[in-house]
């Protein structure tokens, strides 16, 4: 059964950093492209980021580009999104998933990331 | 990256069909048939609906299907049934290499 866990969510002030970890399991972590996706309470869905199998490639969306870096440790099955200088709006619940074919098969529950003073 | 058009809000009673539209440009939908389709219902994880324009995951039901036209790709949904009630979500790659999603549609049933 493929599973995905989200951690490290939490409340931090602006400016700040954290690292969420998606731990994989029940497929082969190593061979899939994973992907961040985050939900602004009472918003839409936003794509934030994505590396491919090998982490040769990735890309991020414009409101996160030098500021979020996502990385993927194929021996711990785990894909991390390290996010330093912290904003209002990037306040959301924050979905890793995994693609294949361009869509997102299987998603994690998510963890909240709250950024306030 | 502005996101996928889609229209805020579409309603049907049950039994009927739906159709939810999601326009984007040359660089995405128009270039691509990597459009997928998403359902989420309140304060649960999204769920696919359909892959690669047309593809039908195991499990989804068959009264859900897509298509694409150019720049603009389609959810339909028939025999409408309450259990549809949610929010659906387009998805796009595009040329940037990038994903792009659509803003949502909240479906009603009547």
């Amino acid at each position: 059964e493929v599973q995905l866990v989200e951690s490290g969510g939490g409340l931090v002030q602006p400016g700040g950093s954290l690292r969420l970890s998606c731990a994989a399991s029940g497929f082969t972590f190593r061979d899939n492209s994973m992907h961040w996706v985050r939900q602004a309470p009472g918003k839409g869905l936003v794509w934030v980021s994505r590396i491919n199998s090998g982490g040769s490639t990735i890309t991020y969306a414009d409101s996160v580009k030098g500021r979020f870096t996502i990385s993927r440790d194929d021996a711990k099955t785990t894909l991390y999104l390290q996010m330093n200088s912290l904003r209002v709006d990037d306040t959301a619940v924050y979905y890793c998933a995994r693609s294949r074919a361009g869509a997102f098969d299987f998603w994690g529950q998510g963890t909240l990331v709250t950024v306030s003073s | 990256q502005s996101a996928l058009t889609q229209p805020a809000s579409v309603s049907g009673s049950p039994g009927q069909s739906i159709t939810i539209s999601c326009t984007g440009t040359s660089s995405d939908i128009g270039h691509y048939n990597y459009v997928s389709w998403y359902q989420q219902h309140p304060g649960k994880v999204p769920k696919l609906m359909i892959s690669e324009v047309t593809n039908r995951p195991s499990g989804v039901s068959i009264r859900f299907s897509g298509s694409k036209s150019g720049n603009t790709a389609s959810l339909t949904i028939s025999g409408l049934q309450a259990e549809d009630e949610a929010d659906y979500y387009c998805v796009s790659y595009t040329t940037s290499n990038t994903q792009l999603f659509g803003g949502g549609t909240k479906v009603t049933v009547l």
